[in-house]
């Protein structure tokens, strides 16, 4: 069954504070993707990942393939980091994407 | 530089009143996607064009209708909104439907019904 769970559903973070978000998938998948979500607006892709690890400013975000496993990290958060983090992947039996219930982050002053 | 494009970005229909919502495109993507963002849940696929092929999801209401006059444009038709279909519709391309590419996404038209 394709799943796809992420965690945790809510986050909330002082700045300056390290964030990880997690995301973890029931088979194997084609790709991978972190997806930004301001409220009231639309969906910025933050990255795509097949394996290994990427890094954009203080963004970083890995994928353990044998685990079956990715994390979002961001470093040295700012109250403009709040908005919701949605994991979304592609699984191999298919071509859809399925997408997590997302995490909402909100970063206090 | 605006390359997957919605409009309007806020729409208010009447229940029962047809409603069109707009998607163009600057990337000369083969693939373009509707999906529909309710209320803190996350989107859910409504159907897909690979170039000229519809692909309709197995649980799109019949309510929802589909057009894609050419490359750039794909059109959401909504032929009588009810309450339950106000949401974030969201329109995404990619260039190939393999999945070493990415998906980019549009910013989102919030519709209102009342």
């Amino acid at each position: 069954k394709n799943e796809v769970e992420q965690s945790p559903q809510n986050l909330t973070a002082q700045e300056g504070e390290f964030i990880t978000i997690n995301c973890s998938y029931s088979v194997g998948i084609s790709a991978l993707h972190w997806l930004q979500q301001h409220p009231g607006g639309g969906i910025v892709s933050l990255f795509m990942l097949s394996s290994g690890k990427k890094k954009h400013g203080r963004l970083i975000a890995t994928i353990n393939i044998q685990e079956k496993h990715s994390s979002l990290h961001i470093t040295a958060s700012h109250p403009r980091d709040s908005a919701v983090y949605i994991c979304a992947v592609r699984f191999l039996n298919g071509n859809q994407f399925y997408f997590g219930t997302g995490t909402s982050l909100t970063v206090i002053p | 530089d605006a390359m997957v494009i919605q409009n309007p970005r806020y729409q208010v229909t009447q229940f029962g009143k047809p409603v069109t919502l707009s998607c163009s495109q600057t990337l000369n993507h083969n693939v373009m996607y509707w999906y529909q963002q309710k209320s803190s849940q996350a989107p859910k696929l409504l159907f897909h064009y690979y170039d000229k092929d519809f692909n309709n999801e197995a649980d799109t209401p019949d309510n929802f209708q589909s057009r894609r006059p050419n490359t750039s444009f794909c059109f959401l038709d909504i032929r009588s909104p009810g309450l339950g279909d106000a949401a974030m519709y969201l329109c995404a391309t990619r260039p190939e439907p393999l999945s070493s590419y990415e998906q980019y996404f549009g910013p989102g038209t919030r519709l209102t019904v009342t």
